[in-house]
């Protein structure tokens, strides 16, 4: 079992609709990064979170530290939102632990 | 704005050859990470290194080394590069300062195809 399970793998959607993308852990961490990776690429930081909720214009991470769960939330979405959402966590460690991504489609 | 730099975005090699792939950061880190990228299998660490002239073997080590003579440059090198070498390499940077522990910041990509 992987340590770090994200959920769904693949995601398409319309223009406008709120999105939801899951990720689940095994290990105790330190913290959560939500990352995006478009098609070409190169990888940016979204979120780096250790508890509760940030937010970010449209972009919404939650965490739950007792549930070892976080979500990713996008609201309104846009075709610029397509591309590879990727959540990995840090234990007390420089090291990252990284889930096998979901490749989110947004259609006009 | 902070930068790590790969040499190369796309790289065609032939099986046996020695290939080196160059990481640079202009952000002062300590931590600076080697890992390939499969469908369907993320990102895996093939090297991490902490410190000038120190570096621990991730995940994945087989097949690969490493060079950092110089904080801010990172190599990875490929002794006798195969087919099954043929991947997305991303490096990254991180800083050991406790308010930004663990956020790792992404190089471009170098996709390498080994013939």
């Amino acid at each position: 079992k992987n340590e770090v399970e994200q959920s769904p793998q693949n995601l398409t959607a319309q223009e406008g609709e709120f999105i939801t993308i899951n990720c689940s852990y095994s290990v105790g961490i330190s913290a959560l990064h939500w990352l995006q990776q478009h098609p070409g690429g190169g990888i940016v930081s979204l979120f780096m979170l250790s508890s509760g909720k940030k937010k970010h214009g449209r972009l919404i991470a939650t965490i739950n530290i007792q549930e070892k769960h976080s979500s990713l939330h996008i609201t309104a979405s846009h075709p610029r939102d397509s591309a590879v959402y990727i959540c990995a966590v840090g234990e007390d460690t420089d090291k990252l632990i990284f889930g096998t991504g979901t490749r989110l489609q947004v259609f006009p | 704005d902070v930068k790590v730099t790969q040499s190369s975005r796309y790289l065609v090699k032939r099986t046996g050859e020695k290939v080196f792939l160059e990481c640079v950061q202009d952000m002062d880190h300590e931590n600076m990470f080697w890992y390939r990228q499969d469908p369907g299998l993320g990102l895996r660490l093939i090297y991490f290194s902490y410190d000038v002239k120190m570096k621990e073997k991730g995940d994945i080590p087989e097949g690969y080394s490493v060079s950092r003579e110089k904080k801010e440059r990172f190599s990875l090198i490929l002794e006798s590069a195969s087919t099954n070498q043929t991947s997305m390499y991303l490096c990254a940077s991180s800083s050991r300062v406790a308010s930004s522990y663990n956020e790792q910041f992404f190089g471009p990509g170098t996709r390498l195809t080994v013939l």
